[in-house]
């Protein structure tokens, strides 16, 4: 079945430093990816997405690629901040079967001044 | 324009009472879904609605959990003879179109503590 396995937080890094969160997933159709994000307080919002192998999504200086061949999708961000502390999912949902979506277990962000 | 929106936000119930959560979704989207969402886990989907089908209900962990959407907006997700493993955080989300590829947008979620 489908599956996201993502890094354990929580990730501790101090502003400006670069972030990398990793995702790799386990589909038998065609997978679209997201990432979502979850800040303090609130509900889940999409920070990013990638419909097919090769596509870059992109948001507010945060990036991720789809890549078939390793089967990740992982999010990097070049400077962080300290409102980027949060919580980070990754998520797949198939292309044709696709009226549900498999999470991650989220990583935690935290950010320090 | 306006997101998705759940109530209650906060629910405490003695065990073995019913329950009824709430979700308005977006207007005008087509796909409605409930996810559960356990302390520390990722959300985990629960049932799914095109209109007011129920489509796909086989995250319904028992029996005792129901959803409806009969007029192909509002949807309501019931729990009967609540337990202490049903504590936990119920997602609403909805989606403009029925395909792949589309968003989930997601409400704010229902906190359920079943004491």
């Amino acid at each position: 079945g489908d599956s996201v396995t993502q890094m354990e937080g929580p990730v501790t890094l101090s502003e400006e430093a670069f972030l990398t969160i990793n995702c790799t997933y386990t589909a038998t159709g065609y997978p679209s990816l997201f990432w979502y994000v979850q800040y303090p307080g609130e509900g889940l919002q999409l920070l990013l997405k990638a419909t097919k192998a090769d596509d870059k999504g992109s948001n507010k200086g945060f990036e991720a690629t789809y890549r078939k061949e390793t089967t990740s999708f992982h999010l990097e961000k070049g400077s962080v901040q300290v409102s980027d502390s949060a919580v980070y999912f990754c998520a797949l949902s198939d292309l044709y079967n696709f009226n549900k979506f498999y999470f991650g277990s989220g990583t935690k962000l935290n950010v320090k001044p | 324009g306006a997101g998705v929106s759940q109530s209650p936000r906060y629910k405490v119930a003695k065990r073995g009472q019913d329950v009824a959560l709430r979700c308005d979704p977006i207007s005008g989207h087509v796909s409605l879904f409930w996810y559960q969402q356990a302390l520390g886990q990722g959300p985990e989907f629960l049932t799914y609605f095109q209109n007011e089908a129920q489509l796909d209900k086989s995250g319904l962990p028992s029996d005792r959990f129901f959803a409806e959407r009969p007029e192909g907006s509002v949807s309501t997700l019931k729990i009967q003879r609540t337990q202490q493993e049903d504590s936990a955080v119920y997602l609403c989300a909805s989606s403009p179109r029925d395909r792949g590829g589309e968003t989930q947008y997601f409400g704010p979620g229902t906190r359920l503590l079943v004491l």
